[in-house]
């Protein structure tokens, strides 16, 4: 167990709606990470939270958007939702750009 | 080009083999990762190294700068080392992924 929490494990919805992902990480870091990982694309790096502010930004769509709330949990919004979307999604703490410790994922189907 | 290689894409080893898993990267860090993904999912971080040697039990991972590469190897090979291993490599704001080897150890 990381001490990562991830909600929910599974999410299955249709194509143009909203999800809501979440993620609390360990105690004590500061960082947040989010990564997608699809069949055809691998793992990708979506953005990075450090302490409430966006501190990097990888390939995340327009449609994609995140916020690090004051209690250091994270949430990835996804709208608009395409069935290229259905895939992994990982969110990683760590303290400061240290080692990362990676939640469980939830898997998103779009059907 | 993928910025950051892997190799061998699969890899069949039985129990108790020396296994060895390549990263080539071609961009600028100042740290490399290496990542385990079980079959269900889950990713653990193994290593983050930004020179020289690390080892934890029966896992070692090298790093050389200079020819921006590195390795995993794994002694004493074992069936629940069974996994996905995955090299990352941050760049500047970023994190590019190798594609990963899929490492089947049969006992």
């Amino acid at each position: 167990d990381s001490g990562v929490t991830q909600t929910p494990k599974h999410l299955i919805t249709a194509t143009g709606q909203r999800v809501t992902l979440r993620c609390s990480p360990r105690s004590g870091d500061l960082s947040v990470y989010w990564y997608q990982q699809s069949l055809d694309q691998g793992l990708q790096f979506l953005i990075q939270y450090y302490n409430g502010e966006e501190r990097a930004k990888g390939n995340i769509l327009e449609r994609f958007s995140a916020q690090q709330f004051p209690d250091l949990h994270s949430e990835l919004n996804l709208s608009s939702l395409e069935l290229g979307d259905s895939a992994l999604y990982f969110c990683a703490s760590s303290v400061t750009n240290n080692e990362q410790f990676f939640g469980p994922g939830t898997r998103l189907t779009v059907l | 080009k993928n910025e950051v290689e892997q190799s061998p894409q699969n890899l069949t080893a039985q129990e108790g083999e020396f296994i060895t898993i390549n990263c080539s990267y071609s961009v600028g860090i100042s740290a490399l990762h290496w990542l385990q993904q079980h079959p269900g999912g889950g990713i653990v971080s193994l290593f983050m190294l930004s020179s020289g040697k690390k080892k934890h039990g029966r896992l070692i991972a090298t790093i050389n700068i200079q020819e921006k590469h590195s390795s995993l190897h794994i002694t004493a090979s074992h069936p629940r080392d069974s996994a996905v291993y995955i090299c990352a490599a941050p760049n500047n704001n970023d994190m590019r992924f190798g594609a990963g080897t899929r490492l089947t150890v049969k006992p």
